[in-house]
């Protein structure tokens, strides 16, 4: 499909362990983000990657979490020594943005789970 | 500081209610947009202001931007079970070199038959 894509839709994984998150964002967008959203909250900036700049790293919670951003395509969201506060759904969103009032589309995201 | 303030945070409301929700901040913004966020889903964009002072309609929905552009509202008629969802605002942001659009917290709308 032509849309944002996330994988996998759901991971539990036992606390500890590293982590990694896919998004495949929609061909040509140039603006990457990744929020996380706990159950029944709002978004949680996390991160954000425009083309050939420096990403903004400024909402990371901590030095646990790192993302890349390869070839200016799919990005990797990477959370390592997971703690039962990581759980939550991560959600990824592209966007053509900043050419003019453009949208984000979001993936469905990754629901993690940490035990 | 959030830029972008959203309220109230959580809305209950019965079917057939009618609604404000608010979008505030102290920065002036180019132009804002409104999401809707259904349980299990990524946020879909309902409709994007421009123009200080703007009304937009979509059904039963109202948007609308302040004339000095630094607020907006979403209102909703006669609200429906279908309407649930977490309402999100976002806008573009220069922060330093780095431009990017900025969300809001949400207002989380129940619906209630």
């Amino acid at each position: 499909g032509a849309g944002v894509s996330q994988s996998p839709s759901n991971k539990v994984t036992e606390k500890g362990k590293d982590v990694e998150l896919r998004c495949d964002p929609i061909s040509g967008h140039t603006a990457l983000y990744w929020y996380r959203q706990s159950l029944g909250q709002g978004l949680e900036f996390l991160i954000y990657f425009q083309g050939n700049s420096a990403p903004d790293k400024s909402g990371l919670p901590s030095d646990r979490f790192s993302a890349e951003r390869t070839g200016g395509s799919v990005s990797t969201l990477t959370i390592q020594r997971t703690q039962q506060e990581d759980s939550a759904v991560y959600l990824c969103a592209s966007s053509p943005f900043p050419r003019g009032t453009s949208e984000a589309f979001f993936g469905q995201g990754t629901r993690l789970t940490v035990v | 500081t959030q830029l972008l303030e959203q309220s109230p945070q959580f809305l209950s409301i019965q079917e057939g209610e009618n609604l404000t929700v608010y979008c505030n901040s102290s920065s002036v913004f180019s132009s804002l947009q409104w999401y809707r966020q259904e349980p299990g889903e990524g946020p879909v964009l309902l409709v994007t202001v421009v123009t200080g002072g703007e009304v937009k309609k979509l059904k039963r929905l109202t948007f609308q931007f302040g004339d000095a552009r630094k607020d907006s509202s979403l209102h909703i008629t006669a609200a429906q079970t279908g309407d649930t969802g977490l309402y999100l605002c976002a806008g573009p942001y220069s922060g330093g070199s780095n431009y990017k659009l900025t969300f809001g917290k949400g207002t989380l709308l129940t619906v209630n038959p």
